[in-house]
């Protein structure tokens, strides 16, 4: 069974800093390119990054570009965000995401989401 | 970016009927178009993929059509457990986009 496990969110101020990690399981890891994807409190979704198997291919919404990291341990079957120069709009759950196979940017697996909270 | 307009934001229909969404591309993304489902405190879950093709398990009364710009998602016979927003997605471009979210109700 396909398990991917969201952890490290929490609270934290304006301009601070969090790394996310997803365990991942059920499949093999380093075969899929995976995805970020936050979802503001009541609001859409919204696609935040998304990493090719190898690390080849990395890609950021314009919004976190240049503050967010994107990276993987496929030796220990989990995924990452690094996040820094966090905004109150950062405010969210982030779900770790999967995609399927042969099929870059179909999402068929989701975490259960982790909240992060920017505020003072 | 490529713009994802999903409409309408929410709609009330009864047990049984028809629903239709529809997304709207701002350019054209072929037929590279899904659709997911999400329930309240759930991650969402995917239900077409390809635009038309149905993810396996899901009922086949969800369905899609379309391609280039205009593409449109339909639940043939709605049920009380299709209660959920849906979100249309494109991933013709790498950054990928989503619509804004339909939210559908029991009237």
């Amino acid at each position: 069974e396909v398990q991917l496990v969201e952890s490290g969110g929490g609270l934290v101020k304006p301009g601070g800093s969090l790394r996310l990690s997803c365990a991942a399981s059920g499949f093999t890891f380093s075969s899929y390119s995976m995805n970020w994807v936050r979802q503001a409190p009541g609001k859409g979704l919204e696609w935040v990054s998304s990493i090719s198997s190898s690390s080849s291919y990395i890609y950021y919404a314009d919004s976190v570009k240049g503050r967010f990291t994107i990276s993987r341990d496929n030796a220990k079957n989990s995924l990452y965000l690094q996040m820094n120069s966090l905004r109150a709009e950062d405010t969210a759950v982030y779900y770790c995401a999967r995609d399927s196979s042969g099929y870059l940017g179909v999402v068929d697996y989701w975490g259960q989401g982790t909240l992060v909270t920017v505020s003072s | 970016d490529i713009q994802m307009t999903q409409s309408p934001s929410s709609l009330s229909a009864s047990v049984g009927d028809r629903v239709t969404i529809t997304c709207q591309a701002s350019q054209d993304i072929s037929n590279y178009l899904n659709w997911y489902q999400q329930k309240p405190g759930k991650a969402p879950k995917l239900l077409i993929y390809d635009a038309s093709n149905l993810e396996t398990g899901v009922p086949s009364r969800f369905s899609g059509s379309g391609s280039g710009t205009d593409f449109t998602f339909t639940i043939s016979s709605l049920q009380p457990e299709d209660i959920a927003t849906y979100y249309c997605q494109q991933y013709d471009n790498p950054l990928l986009t989503f619509g804004g979210g339909t939210k559908v109700e029991i009237k």
